[in-house]
């Protein structure tokens, strides 16, 4: 089973400013099967990126995605107040493959 | 729009049954692997099961594996788990989700998820 270790576990940051958060694998991963979600509390998960750099449908281009083998990154290019949120990486190779890493909070 | 509606979570006791229900809307269903997650209180994301378009293909954690089934009915356009021998640490809010790309069958992400319904399991 791949593990997936998001860092840091908390980042506190203010509006503007960029956030980079960070996942590894335990083992080299196909970027084709990297996702990254957000969610609120109260609420589902949201696609953010797949593929490890395709953002999803609506997702707007201040997110980014970038890495391959075992190290992966998102970006928020200038923090929103609607982005503090959980940010949770995810590897979706063949089942049961798979795992979601620890989470990331994003805070003001 | 793209819409799922889990239900059937409640209370139930340790070594109890339960089974929820996904209902699916604006896409069509028989096309897209289907999966469930779970969040425990204040804890992150748990893949719990997948299962193909056609529901030929399922696929389950080791936590779950052999205690719960998951189904489907195209018919329908619903999803289904069947939880057996539930256990304290399967208390989690249970979401589904879409796989994204028809084609890749469970090798896709999540692109839409239900709001959960929440299973507790206490005595």
């Amino acid at each position: 089973e791949i593990v997936l270790t998001q860092s840091p576990g908390t980042l506190s940051l203010s509006p503007g400013e960029r956030a980079t958060l960070s996942c590894r694998a335990s083992q080299s991963v196909s970027s084709s099967y990297l996702a990254w979600y957000q969610q609120k509390p109260g609420q589902a998960p949201r696609l953010l990126i797949y593929g490890a750099s395709s953002r999803a449908t609506g997702i707007p281009d201040r997110f980014s995605g970038s890495g391959s083998g075992t190290d992966f990154t998102l970006t928020i290019s200038r923090l929103e107040p609607e982005d503090f949120a959980v940010y949770y990486c995810q590897h979706y190779g063949l089942s049961p493959q798979i795992t979601f890493g620890g989470g990331t909070k994003v805070e003001i | 729009e793209v819409q799922l509606l889990e239900s059937g979570g409640g209370l139930v006791q340790p070594g109890g049954s339960l089974r929820l229900s996904c209902a699916a809307s604006g896409f069509t269903f028989a096309s897209y692997a289907m999966t469930w997650v779970r969040q425990a209180p204040g804890k992150g994301l748990e893949w719990v099961s997948g299962i193909s378009g056609s529901g030929g293909s399922t696929y389950y954690a080791d936590s779950v594996k052999g205690r719960f089934t998951i189904s489907r009915d195209n018919s329908k356009n619903t999803l289904y788990l069947q939880m057996n021998s539930l256990r304290t640490e399967d208390t989690a809010v249970y979401y589904c989700a879409k796989h994204q790309i028809p084609a890749a069958g469970t090798i896709s992400a999540f692109d839409y998820w239900g709001q959960g319904t929440l299973v507790t399991v206490s005595s």
